[in-house]
């Protein structure tokens, strides 16, 4: 239980053009969903939180305007990029939650990432 | 707090032998830690966590200890297998967010 599938795994696009990439659980739902983005050898940064129904979060230097994020449903969610560029190039992960955990937590699951590249 | 950097930690063990990977966490608020292993081009997998209220919780060869004093988190891998060769990364949650740390690359030797 609890996947979380994306896709697509990877993508080259040129630049200027926008790119969506789904996320979207498999077998529960998933009222909060979450984008991160990984640059090589670096750590996971959260990039908006997304409840089902309602406006994303976006962290602090986050472009909402460059980072469309919709979650229209409680089993998807969408991040498209827009007028991607190659700094934008990156990996690209979500994760899911609506399962307690320990002590009641929500747990996250995640995607299994999509590689983006622009050209 | 946010992890930056550009050059990973490595640890490198022998096969057989047991692997422990540290982690500082900046916020004492915090309840919440996990420990998630990333094998390269895919995204992180849940390992084990812990609540502040506990200060060691096992699983299959895997143990999480932590300490709240110094704001210390610990993941031990016992009998560390070829297959266990990835990134591990603690994350603190904030709020319902999860703050990963820097990460740790573990290399097993055969």
């Amino acid at each position: 239980g609890a996947v979380v599938s994306q896709h697509p795994s990877w993508v080259i696009c040129k630049s200027g053009t926008s790119v969506k990439i789904e996320c979207r659980s498999l077998d529960f739902q998933a009222t909060t969903m979450f984008w991160y983005r990984q640059f090589p050898k670096q750590s996971l940064m959260l990039m908006a939180t997304s409840n089902e129904g309602s406006k994303a979060t976006y962290e602090q230097g986050v472009e909402k305007d460059k980072f469309l994020i919709n979650h229209a449903s409680l089993t998807l969610s969408t991040l498209t990029v827009t007028s991607a560029h190659p700094e934008d190039s990156s990996f690209y992960i979500c994760s899911a939650s609506n399962i307690k955990g320990l002590g009641g937590t929500d747990t996250q699951y995640f995607g299994p990432g999509t590689r983006l590249t622009v050209l | 707090g946010e992890s930056v950097g550009l050059h990973l930690p490595t640890l490198s063990v022998q096969e057989g032998d047991n692997s422990i990977i540290n982690c500082a966490y900046s916020n004492s608020a915090s309840d919440y830690f996990i420990w998630y292993k990333q094998e390269s081009g895919k995204g992180p997998q849940f390992i084990i966590d812990i609540r502040s209220n506990m200060d060691k919780r096992q699983g299959q060869r895997v143990t999480v200890l932590l300490n709240k004093t110094v704001k210390h988190l610990s993941l031990q891998i016992a009998a560390t297998q070829p297959g266990d060769s990835a990134v591990y990364f603690c994350a603190e949650n904030e709020g319902g967010k999860l703050i990963f740390g820097q990460g740790t690359e573990l290399s097993v030797k055969p």
